[in-house]
């Protein structure tokens, strides 16, 4: 089954740029989307398809992906960014019909 | 706007049965599929199985089929996540959430926190 591998934590002083990665095998020939989750709420769409944004999403946060690593980048980081945040694929084979897939999470702790 | 509203927290004994259900509205019920996702306390997201309403296609995670059961009733545009018989080990938060451009989970419901102890 395909995995996906994010680093446990991540910590960011109020202002600077977080940068979480997410990685698996070709990760690059895939689409990565993002979800945010803060303490006793349900996860929310951060990023879809790579690097969009849904509405309502703020233009600090962005995505990239290429080669074994996909990365959520959070600009200008907030005291209300503290929260887990997980990368998700599709994936398909030819031993399954197609399964959605969550990478481990990250913690970002804002200093 | 997209709404998914949960039921309510269920506390069970190991071997109970139990069926929580999820409500949409603010969409077409029968044209998004809509799934479940398994989180444990304090760990990650886990992707449970998806149902289309129109036709009632379901499809489950090798890792959850058969101990699970995923249906919808579209007259009430509900979905449904049963267990036959619970373990301890079911004890989770529970999330619906709808697919509306097949790939990614667009809304995500409130949770259903299932607590199974003796």
């Amino acid at each position: 089954s395909y995995v996906l591998t994010q680093p446990p934590s991540v910590s960011v002083a109020p202002g600077k740029t977080a940068r979480i990665t997410c990685g698996g095998n070709n990760i690059g020939s895939k689409s990565v989307h993002w979800y945010q989750q803060k303490p006793g709420q349900a996860p929310v769409l951060v990023i879809y398809y790579d690097s969009d944004r849904p509405s309502g999403i703020p233009e600090r946060f962005s995505g990239s992906n290429s080669g074994n690593t996909a990365t959520l980048t959070i600009s200008r980081v907030e005291a209300g960014d503290e929260a887990d945040y997980y990368c998700q694929v599709w994936d398909s084979s030819s031993d399954h019909p197609g399964v959605y897939v969550f990478g481990t999470g990250t913690k970002v702790t804002v200093l | 706007e997209v709404q998914l509203v949960q039921s309510g927290a269920e506390v069970k004994k190991p071997g109970e049965s139990l069926k929580i259900s999820c409500k949409g509205s603010g969409y077409s019920f029968t044209s998004y599929w809509i799934g479940w996702v398994r989180q444990m306390p304090g760990k990650g997201l886990e992707w449970m199985g998806i149902i289309y309403p129109g036709d009632s296609d379901t499809r489950y995670s090798p890792s959850f089929q058969g101990q699970v059961t995923i249906s919808a009733d579209k007259s009430i545009s509900t979905a449904y996540l049963q267990w036959s018989s619970l373990k301890a080990s079911d004890t989770a938060m529970y999330y619906c959430v709808v697919v509306v451009t097949a790939y990614y989970f667009d809304y995500w419901g409130q949770g259903t926190l299932v607590t199974v102890s003796s």
